[in-house]
C-alpha cells in the first residue's frame, strides 16, 4: 500500500526563522514529488516539484529529495506569516498522486 | 486564478438529491481529476480521465459518477449521497496521465443533509 507520511503539527516558528517540513513515502518507484499549500478554506496550491536527488530552491522554497531514505523535506528561509499553511506532501507512481495529511505550520510575528 | 474552475462553490443536499459538479480548465491539459478531502484525512484520489477514457476508479461507491465529455471538461454526479459524503471535492488537472505539476481548482465544499 503506497503511503505517506507528514507530522501533522503544528510547527510553529517565530518570523524571520527557517521552517523545516518532513515527508517519508513508502514506494521506492516513486519518481516525482510535489508540495504544495494550502491555506485555511482554500484549494492545494502548487510550490515546488521535484524529480531528482539533492535540492531545488525556488526563492525562499528549498525542496530536498533523497530516494535512498525516502524521504523529501521542504525548507522556507525567512518564514512570513503568510507562510502559515498546511504544506501537502504529494508523490507519484504511475497515474496516481497520493498525498500524505499534511503539517500545519503557523510562523508567528 | 489557477485555470482550473469548479462550480458550483458550495452546495446543500438532501440525500434523496441529485446534483452534478463541474470542473472546466483552460490549460491544454489532457487529464483530469477528481480528489475528495474530508477533515483530518489526506486528499483521497476517485477517478482520473486521460484523454476523456477513464484509467483510475478508486473504489469510489456507484453514488458517485463522472463524466468527461471532452478533454476540458469533467463532471461528478451525485446521488443519494449520504452525510458521511460531506466534504471539500477537488478537481484537478495536468499535462499528461502520467503525473507532472497538478493544478487544482477551488473546490465545492458539498454537506448533506
Amino acid at each position: 500500500q503506497k503511503e505517506v507520511e507528514q507530522n501533522s503539527g503544528p510547527l510553529s516558528v517565530p518570523e524571520g526563522a527557517i521552517a523545516s517540513l518532513n515527508c517519508t513515502y513508502s514506494d521506492r518507484g516513486s519518481q516525482s514529488f510535489f508540495w504544495y499549500r494550502q491555506y485555511s478554506g482554500k484549494s492545494p496550491e502548487l510550490i515546488m516539484s521535484i524529480y531528482s536527488n539533492g535540492d531545488k530552491e525556488d526563492g525562499r522554497f528549498t525542496a530536498q529529495l533523497n530516494k535512498a531514505s525516502q524521504y523529501v523535506s521542504l525548507l522556507i528561509r525567512d518564514s512570513q506569516p503568510s507562510d502559515s499553511a498546511t504544506y501537502l506532501c504529494a508523490v507519484e507512481l504511475g497515474s496516481t498522486l497520493t498525498f500524505g495529511k499534511g503539517t500545519m505550520l503557523l510562523v508567528s510575528p | 486564478e489557477t485555470g482550473v474552475t469548479q462550480t458550483p462553490r458550495h452546495l446543500v443536499m438532501g440525500m434523496t438529491n441529485k446534483k452534478s459538479l463541474k470542473c472546466e480548465q483552460h490549460l491544454g491539459h489532457n487529464a483530469m481529476y477528481w480528489y475528495k478531502q474530508s477533515a483530518k484525512k489526506p486528499l483521497e484520489l476517485m477517478f482520473v480521465y486521460s484523454l476523456e477514457e477513464r484509467v483510475e476508479n478508486n473504489s469510489v461507491p456507484s453514488r458517485f459518477s463522472p463524466e468527461c465529455p471532452n478533454s476540458s471538461h469533467l463532471f461528478l454526479h451525485l446521488h443519494t449521497l449520504q452525510p458521511e459524503d460531506s466534504a471539500l471535492y477537488l478537481c484537478a488537472s495536468s499535462k499528461g496521465s502520467y503525473i507532472t505539476e497538478a493544478f487544482f481548482g477551488q473546490g465545492t465544499r458539498l454537506t448533506v443533509v
